[in-house]
């Protein structure tokens, strides 16, 4: 069955580590997001990709990297520069606008990263 | 800059009842596009209707219904004959149409209990 995949589940990081999270879909979207979810705050967008070696910075990207060297990934790096880094991750894909704007994203199952 | 507003943080309904839970939003675009994700506890964000703001008529899916009125800028969503399933987190989202980027927009949320 085609989906998102994210890994871990459960991610736990020391000050001033920095830690990555992974993000694989088998969909054959070219468009991939990855969001952050605070308690009381909804998602909000840290980064996205619409094609392949490219990105762009969403409303929350200050101490995050991303990379998208292939279709199918789009891995998030938290560094040490995000001061504030446990919440919930998501990682979402989807069809690019135009034709097809009314395509939903599609959302992975998450992952939860807490400081230790 | 668009903006999305779920006004109730919590909803409760009994089961087999019917409910609707509330989301406005803000915007100079006349091309866009609406949708209510769920969030079970699960985590995992899962579609549930969307809606096109060149559609006058609600969008429908089975038990859930939307009652979007454009002039005021208001997408509520009802749930019919509600389920033990259908307890979750529900977020309203926005996003541009027109080739634009497909940036969802999020509301805070609400948590919707239903009660045997």
């Amino acid at each position: 069955d085609g989906g998102i995949t994210q890994s871990p589940k459960y991610l736990f990081r020391k000050e001033g580590q920095n830690v990555t999270l992974s993000c694989e879909q088998n969909l054959n979207h070219d468009a991939m997001y990855w969001y952050r979810q605070d308690p009381g705050q909804g998602l909000r967008l840290i980064y996205y990709s619409q094609i392949v070696n490219d990105f762009q910075k969403g409303d929350i990207a200050e101490g995050y990297s991303v990379s998208r060297e292939k279709k199918e990934s789009f891995p998030l790096t938290v560094t040490s520069a995000q001061k504030n880094p446990t919440a919930f991750y998501l990682c979402a894909s989807s069809i690019p606008t135009g034709r097809y704007s009314n395509q939903p994203q599609h959302f992975g199952d998450g992952t939860r990263l807490s400081i230790l | 800059a668009q903006t999305v507003t779920q006004s109730q943080p919590e909803m409760s309904v009994q089961e087999a009842e019917t409910v609707t839970l509330s989301c406005t939003y803000d915007t100079s675009e006349s091309d866009y596009y609406l949708f209510w994700y769920k969030q079970p506890p699960s985590r995992q964000m899962i579609l549930v209707i969307r809606q096109e703001a060149y559609k006058q008529q609600n969008a429908t899916e089975n038990r859930f219904s939307v009652n979007f009125q454009k002039a005021a800028k208001s997408f509520s969503l009802k749930i019919s004959d509600s389920q033990l399933g259908d307890a979750a987190m529900y977020f309203c989202a926005y996003r541009r149409g027109g080739g634009a980027t497909n940036k969802l927009i999020f509301g805070t949320g609400t948590l919707l209990a239903v009660q045997p």
